[in-house]
């Protein structure tokens, strides 16, 4: 069966640290992923896309790779700081126009 | 507005009711996505609108639900027979040409409950 998963259990890290989020699927084969921000009560914010053809994207603390082989994508922040604290989510391209988006990963960050 | 608006914010029910829950999208965005965010769970999709096209509605969990979306601006999602399983929040997003590779700009979400 076709599925995205990301850890559902919440990453605590301490301040300054570089936190590594994952995302694997399975049974797709997607153009394309993006990774979205999403604080409570709030709707999920843009962040990265990255493509089949790419091995990695930076934006300022942000990191992304994408490995078709192992059909994972790892998302990193480095120098971490406690305005990261949010849950974020993958969002594959899988063949029509909506994404589909795994579950979430909620990132705590300790001052 | 700068964003995508979605009215009510909160919607408490009472199971067997209707609801409507509207979209206002960004000015200029010709593509329009429903999703739902059932508590602790992902983004799970179910209506897309592209300008005059017909809408892909491969996503509605039934025929309770129906979106329309009204002079290729703003949309209402209808659910009809409202169930306690229908609660969650009901996300809307637009994006400027539908291409599947955009950025999705999304609203704050309407928290629906029903009792």
């Amino acid at each position: 069966s076709q599925k995205i998963e990301q850890n559902s259990e919440a990453l605590n890290i301490q301040e300054g640290k570089t936190a590594t989020l994952t995302c694997n699927y399975t049974n797709y084969s997607p153009a394309y992923l993006q990774w979205y921000r999403q604080d409570p009560g709030r709707g999920p914010v843009f962040l990265l896309l990255i493509r089949e053809n790419e091995k990695e994207k930076r934006k300022e603390r942000l990191k992304v790779t994408f490995d078709t082989t192992l059909k994972q994508s790892l998302f990193h922040i480095t120098a971490s700081q406690p305005a990261d604290s949010a849950t974020y989510l993958c969002a594959l391209e899988t063949g029509r126009r909506a994404l589909t988006f795994g579950s979430g990963t909620r990132l705590q960050v300790q001052p | 507005g700068a964003g995508v608006s979605q009215s009510p914010s909160n919607k408490v029910t009472e199971k067997g009711k209707d609801v409507e829950l509207r979209c206002d999208p960004i000015s200029g965005h010709t593509a329009l996505y429903w999703y739902r965010q059932s508590l602790g769970q992902g983004l799970e999709f179910l209506i897309y609108f592209q300008g005059n096209s017909a809408p892909d509605k491969s996503g509605l969990p039934s025929d309770r639900f129906s979106a329309e979306r009204t002079g290729g601006s703003v949309s209402t999602l209808t659910i009809q027979r409202t169930q306690q399983e229908d609660s969650a929040v009901y996300l809307c997003a637009s994006s400027k040409a539908g291409t599947s590779d955009e950025t999705q700009y999304f609203g704050p979400g309407t928290r629906l409950l029903v009792l």
